[in-house]
């Protein structure tokens, strides 16, 4: 298996447009997480789901911020409009039994 | 709220030397402990998964330790590499949801 892909792998943007940032995960792995980092907090968990379904939304951090999963291999997350303080790096993760496996990650940097 | 917090921030040391990374939490109800390992520019990678009914998990020159009672655990690196030079990251997983809960890492550099 490839992993978790993510696209795009960089992404730069001016305030104000909207962004889209895509993930597929491992085939057969029901659970789908969406993470932010930063330098100030961290790992932070966003959203996650399981078989598609959004089951913990809480760290979403405003209305800005939306995320579907329309079928078991793909995720979308949307942040319209983006502001500078989005800049991070925006990780995706699919699990197995136990284990998380992280994407690459999408670095996003807000103008 | 489980918090998580690992000592040292950062760590330099020749390579050869053995080593040990801490991490403590506040909440001991928790399901599993995993330490994961974070490369620059890079995602992270599962390096030992610690149930919380285990003492103990080792891979390599790697071994994790858990005490759930006193909320510790440590990763213990083995004549350690430049190779090994990364981000370490402990995270733990509470008994009644599916979140990972991630300490802020340590910063592992080994001198050749």
């Amino acid at each position: 298996d490839a992993g978790v892909i993510q696209s795009p792998r960089h992404e730069v943007t001016e305030m104000g447009q909207e962004v889209t940032l895509r993930c597929k995960p491992i085939s057969g792995h029901d659970y789908l997480f969406w993470y932010r980092q930063t330098m100030m907090r961290g790992l932070e968990l966003l959203i996650y789901f399981n078989n598609n379904v959004p089951i913990d939304d809480s760290g979403m951090p405003e209305d800005r911020f939306s995320a579907k999963m329309p079928n078991a291999s793909f995720s979308t997350l949307k942040i319209q409009p983006s502001e500078p303080r989005d800049s991070a790096v925006y990780f995706c993760a699919s699990r197995d039994q136990e284990t998380q496996y992280f994407g690459p990650g999408t670095r996003l940097l807000v103008l | 709220k489980q918090e998580v917090t690992q000592i040292p921030a950062a760590l330099s040391v020749p390579e050869g030397e053995n080593l040990v990374l801490n991490c403590s939490f506040t909440d001991s109800a928790i399901y599993n402990l995993q330490w994961f390992r974070q490369d620059p520019g890079k995602g992270l990678t599962s390096l030992l998964l610690i149930q919380s009914s285990q003492r103990e998990q080792t891979s390599g020159r790697l071994n994790a330790s858990l005490d759930k009672s006193s909320g510790r655990s440590t990763l213990y690196i083995a004549a350690s590499q430049p190779g090994d030079s990364a981000t370490y990251l402990c995270a733990v997983i509470m008994e009644y949801g599916n979140k990972l809960v991630f300490g802020a890492g340590t910063i592992l550099r080994v001198k050749s």
